[in-house]
Parts: structure tokens; sequence; C-alpha cells
């Protein structure tokens, strides 16, 4: 099955830096890989997301890249701030069976 | 938006006893849902996949029989943990997309389960 690795595992920024999450996957037929923010005892939100067929994705200050022949994509969170403070997860979905394999989770600290 | 609920949303139950889970789509019909298991700190590890009208797909390393799964209809799956025991304590997150799409998935709330 798939196997998706998630660097780092706490990552903490000054207030305004940016903040950088990557993600390697195994299963090459992975083709959807979604990004979801998780505050403490709450339900995972989508904050973006990519497809196979697309290298580079932003929305305001949140991008996201994938490299297909390396097999990695990555979190870019620009100017950030104290509420981007939780725990982030990347996911990859296989082509075969639509099933969603999560990363291990990065505790993202911003610092006023 | 669609909406994915859980309930209940916590639950203490004693040791060797069995416990309900109810994961509800509100607002669209789900032909598949997910369900996931998570411990403290800990990211989300897939338990099965639930699909209406037919068995659920259990990951490898997952107790079917421990673990029941039913998907009556497409806005409703349920799971079950039989004979609870401490370390089936967790907090369990279901998820469904909707039939335009299975990409985009919607979490539910999530149920701590606290066992005795």
């Amino acid at each position: 099955g798939e196997n998706v690795e998630q660097h780092p595992s706490t990552l903490s920024v000054q207030e305004g830096d940016s903040a950088v999450i990557k993600c390697t996957y195994s299963d090459s037929a992975s083709n959807y890989f979604p990004w979801y923010k998780q505050e403490l005892g709450k339900r995972p939100q989508l904050i973006i997301d990519i497809r196979s067929n697309v290298g580079e994705k932003k929305d305001q200050r949140i991008a996201v890249t994938l490299n297909k022949t390396a097999k990695h994509f990555s979190l870019h969170i620009t100017e950030t701030q104290p509420e981007d403070s939780a725990v982030y997860f990347c996911a990859a979905k296989g082509y075969n069976f639509n099933k969603f394999y999560f990363g291990s989770g990065t505790k993202l600290n911003v610092k006023p | 938006g669609a909406v994915v609920s859980q309930h209940p949303s916590w639950v203490i139950c004693k040791s060797g006893t069995s416990v309900k889970i109810e994961c509800r789509s509100l607002d669209f019909q789900a032909t598949t849902m997910f369900w996931y298991r998570q411990f403290p700190k800990q990211s989300l590890m897939l338990m099965a996949t639930s699909n209406e009208g037919s068995k659920a797909t259990y990951e490898q390393g997952v107790e079917k029989d421990k673990f029941l799964i039913n998907h009556a209809s497409l806005t409703l799956s349920t799971l079950t943990v039989t004979s609870a025991h401490p370390e089936d304590s967790s907090f369990y997150i279901c998820s469904a997309g909707t039939s335009g799409s299975t990409d985009t998935q919607y979490f539910g709330p999530g149920t701590r389960l606290t066992v005795l």
C-alpha cells in the first residue's frame, strides 16, 4: 500500500516568516494530494490540494508544489500568523482504491 | 457545504462492553465512507472503507470482527467496537465524499472513546 512520510514533526517560526512542510509518497499511482489543518480535538479541515497533473497551486498565503518524478510534495505558508498554529497533515489518495493515506503530521507553532 | 456528523462525540465505557459510533452525511449521499483512528499527537490511521450495501474493506492489521462496520444507507455508516478494551481508547473519525467527487473528503467531528 501507500506510505506517506512527512517532515518535520514540529516547526516553530516567528510571525511573518514562512513555513515549509514536506511529504514523500511511495505509490506512483497516487493522483491526489490534499493538505489538512487540524486544531486540537477538532476535525481535519482541507486547506489546499493538488492533483497529479499540476505542478503548483496557490491560494493566498498557502501554496503546494508537487514533483511527480521524485514523488514528493510540499506545503508553503507565507506571512505566517499565530492563528496558523495547528497540526498539518499531508495525504495521498490512491488511484486504484480511492483510499487516503496520511502523513504523520507537523505541529506548527507561530510565535507572535 | 457538505456536512458530516458523528454521534456520540465522546463515550466512556467499561472494558468488555460494545460501543457503536454513527457517522452521518447530513446534506449529501455518500456511497463510500472511511473510518480512521487517531491516537494523541499522532496521525490518522485508515481502518476501513465502508461501502453502502456491501461489506467493508479493512486495512491490514485491523480486526474486522472487533471493529464491525455497517453502511446501511447512503447517509449512515456505523462502527461498533466490540468487547472494548483500554487499548481501544482513541479518537475515531469518519469521512465521506460526495458522489460527484471522491477526492474531497468531509470529516466528521470525531468520537473520543475511553475504555476503563
